[in-house]
């Protein structure tokens, strides 16, 4: 089963406190992405990662680190969070960036981030 | 301002009626593609468009792109319970990026 894995589901941390999202997928795709999702904002592109050691920003990259060593890892790192980074994650991959047919974007379940 | 623009942002329906959701940009797309979300879980591809005046079915789920490529809409023909969801639209952002929509969020009523 097609599956992208990320955890934890549920964090509550305190401004500064490094943190590390990991996500995981099966389907041996190339591309990876993170996104957060905020009410009235939709999916904002945080990172991409187009194969292992090959990230780039998306949207909206402050205050966010990733990195791929592996085909199928693609943790989120925020080194120092702050409020503004309470959010809902969502980790995704597909065969390439972008929409066209046959480029199914498969998504994690999402972690909720508190930063207080 | 979003690259992609849709209306209406929330939508509350009664079981049985029809609708249409809109997915607007000022730029050509080569694709775009709808997905459903549903609580507590990540979006689900419903769909791919690439041909200008294109029209795709999925069961009461109607889907067209504009002739232009830069507009989309999905029309839902007796909307149930089960439909309900955030309606999110997604294109390719220039590079490898993609982008999505604020989304529509349906509330379909019993």
């Amino acid at each position: 089963e097609a599956q992208v894995t990320q955890n934890p589901r549920y964090l509550i941390t305190v401004t500064g406190k490094k943190l590390t999202v990991t996500c995981s997928q099966n389907m041996n795709h190339e591309y990876m992405s993170w996104y957060r999702q905020d009410p009235g904002l939709g999916l904002r592109q945080i990172y991409y990662s187009m194969n292992v050691e090959v990230t780039d920003k998306g949207d909206v990259p402050e205050g966010y680190k990733v990195s791929r060593k592996e085909k199928r890892n693609f943790p989120l790192i925020l080194e120092s969070p702050s409020p503004n980074q309470t959010s809902l994650y969502f980790c995704a991959s597909s065969l390439y960036g972008g929409t066209l047919s046959g480029n199914t974007i498969y998504f994690g379940e999402g972690s909720w981030l508190t930063v207080v | 301002t979003q690259l992609l623009e849709q209306s209406p942002q929330f939508l509350s329906i009664q079981e049985g009626e029809n609708l249409t959701v809109y997915c607007n940009s000022s730029s050509v797309f080569s694709s775009l593609q709808w997905y459903r979300q549903e609580p507590g879980e990540g979006p689900v591809l419903l769909v791919t468009v690439v041909t200008g005046g294109e029209v795709k079915k999925l069961k009461r789920l109607t889907f067209q792109f504009g002739d232009a490529r830069k507009d989309s809409s999905l029309h839902i023909t007796a909307a149930q319970p089960g439909d309900t969801g955030l309606y999110l639209c997604a294109v390719g952002g220039g590079g490898f990026k993609t982008i999505f929509g604020a989304g529509t969020r349906l509330f379909v009523k019993a």
